[in-house]
């Protein structure tokens, strides 16, 4: 089992370009996540999603956008990067009861 | 509203020494805790979670936890520090509102010294 894998694992973006960024689970979860860590602020929610065809809007959305559309993977785009997402960014994945949640290795962005 | 408030942002401690780490948190109702570990340029992986078995929660790596409910408490501690647990450690909340949505510490940086 791979787990929970994303790609890419670095991009560097210039400001107002698009990118979608894709998060990857086979332990068959039901919820998953996206996150960003920034220093000295721990990770912030973005969005999550507690079952294929459906998301909700975490802790700090704005300018995020994502999609379940299997249930096995969970996407995060920027549609118009700025400088304040540059960070890095996990997806997590947990099964519903045990609260416990898998975390990918991440990415990270560099918007300039 | 749930909130976790870990004290420190940084904690050395010599080769060892006994390892605490603290963790704070609120919560409507009782809660689900975990302490989470990152070690550099990884994703977090759970070291322990309290989900109301037993108060004293042992985890990987010779960590432990104990809850205190009057101290809203959830300090982690490991008796002798090894140099390999050098890394982030962060304390996360659940009041497992239907979604399982978990609330983040800004988390705690072990350093340990030779």
């Amino acid at each position: 089992n791979a787990g929970v894998t994303q790609t890419p694992k670095f991009r560097v973006l210039k400001t107002g370009q698009s990118m979608t960024l894709l998060c990857a689970q086979d332990m068959n979860h039901e919820y998953m996540y996206w996150y960003r860590q920034d220093p000295g602020m721990g990770l912030r929610l973005i969005h999550y999603s507690v079952g294929e065809g459906t998301t909700a809007k975490g802790e700090v959305p704005d300018g995020y956008n994502v999609s379940r559309l299997k249930k096995q993977n969970f996407l995060l785009g920027l549609e118009s990067a700025a400088p304040s997402q540059t960070s890095v960014y996990f997806c997590a994945s947990s099964l519903g009861t045990s609260g416990e949640q898998f975390f990918g290795p991440g990415t990270r962005l560099t918007v300039l | 509203a749930q909130s976790v408030t870990q004290l420190g942002s940084h904690v050395s401690v010599s080769e060892g020494a006994l390892v605490l780490l603290r963790c704070n948190y609120s919560s409507s109702v009782p809660p689900y805790l975990f302490w989470y570990v990152q070690y550099p340029n990884q994703g977090l992986q759970l070291l322990l979670k309290y989900t109301s078995a037993a108060t004293l929660v042992k985890g990987i790596n010779g960590f432990e936890a104990e809850f205190k409910k009057s101290e809203t408490s959830f300090h982690l501690t490991k008796p002798s520090a090894h140099m390999s647990d050098a890394a982030e450690y962060f304390c996360a909340v659940s009041d497992d509102g239907g979604y399982q949505k978990v609330t983040f510490g800004t988390g705690t940086k072990l350093q340990v010294i030779p």
